[in-house]
């Protein structure tokens, strides 16, 4: 079974903060995504990465960046934190596009 | 540009009712996936199905079924006798693999809850 891990399943920061989402699979898939949960909203695509080194802006990726040193890892990095990101953050793997993607267990983040 | 409609926020039943959850979708595509996911109240997101645009066949697995047309291009999901361990939130999403989006496009979910 394909494992995504993310490293903390609740995280509390403070405004002004840089925060860390770290993001592990373990299945050798190229493609990785971070996702942002909020009611009524969906799923919406932040960032994703189709190689090591590579990445694309999404949907709505004003307020964060990315990085994928190592094709098992992808992290998302919130450079100043603002309490309209408080939200849930979910991490996905997949192979080719048009496979299913898996996910992990989330993130919720909450910017006091 | 791709969209997911998923016009149920919310659907409450009592157990053993039957239930459909709709899903439309655009595209100009004319090859794509559609994928139903489920997230119990814990937030996993647990894939469920996957249907490509060339196959109209319905799928039913226990007593889960899918209905897909495209026709009317809808994706519809059906759980019969319904149970209380069914209560999560349902996300239809889209996939158009030959546009470059590699991400997947998704509804904004269906919250159904089972009353025992």
């Amino acid at each position: 079974d394909v494992k995504v891990t993310q490293s903390s399943r609740y995280l509390v920061k403070r405004t002004g903060e840089k925060v860390f989402l770290e993001c592990v699979q373990d299945m050798d898939h190229e493609n990785m995504f971070w996702y942002r949960q909020d009611p009524g909203l969906g799923l919406r695509l932040i960032y994703f990465s189709y190689d090591v080194k590579m990445k694309e802006k999404g949907d709505i990726p004003e307020g964060y960046s990315v990085s994928r040193e190592k094709k098992e890892r992808f992290s998302l990095i919130l450079e100043s934190a603002s309490t309209n990101q408080t939200s849930m953050y979910l991490c996905a793997s997949s192979p080719p596009p048009g496979h299913p993607q898996h996910f992990g267990d989330g993130t919720r983040l909450s910017i006091l | 540009a791709q969209k997911v409609t998923q016009a149920q926020t919310e659907i409450s039943v009592v157990e053993k009712e039957d239930v459909t959850l709709d899903c439309v979708y655009e595209t100009r595509d004319t090859t794509y996936y559609l994928f139903w996911y489920k997230q119990p109240p814990s937030g996993e997101l647990v894939f469920l199905i996957r249907r490509n645009s060339f196959d109209e066949q319905n799928e039913i697995s226990g007593r889960y079924s899918w209905n897909f047309q495209k026709s009317t291009s809808s994706f519809n999901f059906t759980i019969t006798a319904s149970q209380v361990v069914d209560s999560a939130v349902y996300f239809c999403a889209l996939s158009e693999p030959y546009t470059g989006r590699r991400a997947l496009t998704f509804g904004s979910g269906t919250r159904l809850q089972v009353q025992p």
